[in-house]
């Protein structure tokens, strides 16, 4: 199994640009979840979908930041715009119902 | 609502120690728990879980933990650290009852080890 796969691995960007993380999640898994990573807050939850649906978004931040997951096998997302506190090291995990949570290597985002 | 308490940001072992990173949870229901180690630049990857099994708990790389319901505790202990487990480790925590998936995450501690 590949495990659970996010892409870019780095991304650097301007204030005020678009940024959009992906994350495929092992097959099988009806779970997904976004976490942010910073030094000063730790790791926190942004949303997690069950089969394809948003269940908790609470930990999204504010309305520049949106989630979205078409089907079983993908899911993204989108900071509009972004700004410098956004730089964090982004993970994806995926699990079933078996509570254990699988995490991809993340995406280390900075904002400039 | 549940929560996690890591004791410690910092543990700092000489090679072939004991290893000893202290996990409290509070929980309204019985809950699930978890321990995640993360190598630099790298995610999470599980080390051990406890799911209301045997309340010793044997994991990867040596590690274990034991389930500690009178003290709310969780701790993960190594007999002998190795250089190779300077590392964070995040204890973390979930329901065991129904469909609530979300794992709460302790601050994590970042264990050194010394030559």
């Amino acid at each position: 199994d590949a495990g659970v796969i996010q892409s870019p691995r780095h991304e650097v960007t301007e204030m005020g640009q678009e940024v959009t993380l992906r994350c495929k999640p092992i097959s099988g898994h009806d779970y997904l979840f976004w976490y942010r990573q910073t030094m000063m807050r730790g790791l926190e939850l942004l949303i997690y979908f069950n089969n394809n649906v948003p269940i908790d978004d609470s930990g999204m931040p504010e309305d520049r930041f949106s989630a979205k997951m078409p089907n079983a096998s993908f899911s993204t997302l989108k900071i509009q715009p972004s700004e410098p506190r956004d730089s964090a090291v982004y993970f994806c995990a995926s699990s079933s119902r078996r509570h254990t949570q699988y995490f991809g290597p993340g995406t280390r985002l900075t904002v400039l | 609502a549940q929560s996690v308490t890591q004791l410690g940001s910092h543990v700092s072992v000489s090679e072939g120690a004991l290893v000893l990173l202290r996990c409290n949870y509070s929980s309204s229901v019985p809950p699930y728990l978890f321990w995640y180690v993360q190598y630099p630049n790298q995610g999470l990857q599980l080390l051990l879980k406890y799911t209301s099994a045997a309340t010793l708990v044997k994991g990867i790389n040596g590690f274990e933990a034991e389930f500690k319901k009178s003290e709310t505790s969780f701790h993960l202990t190594k007999p002998s650290a190795h250089m190779s487990d300077a590392a964070e480790y995040f204890c973390a925590v979930s329901h065991s009852g129904g469909s609530n998936y979300k794992l709460t995450f302790g601050k994590g501690t970042l264990l050194t080890v010394n030559p």
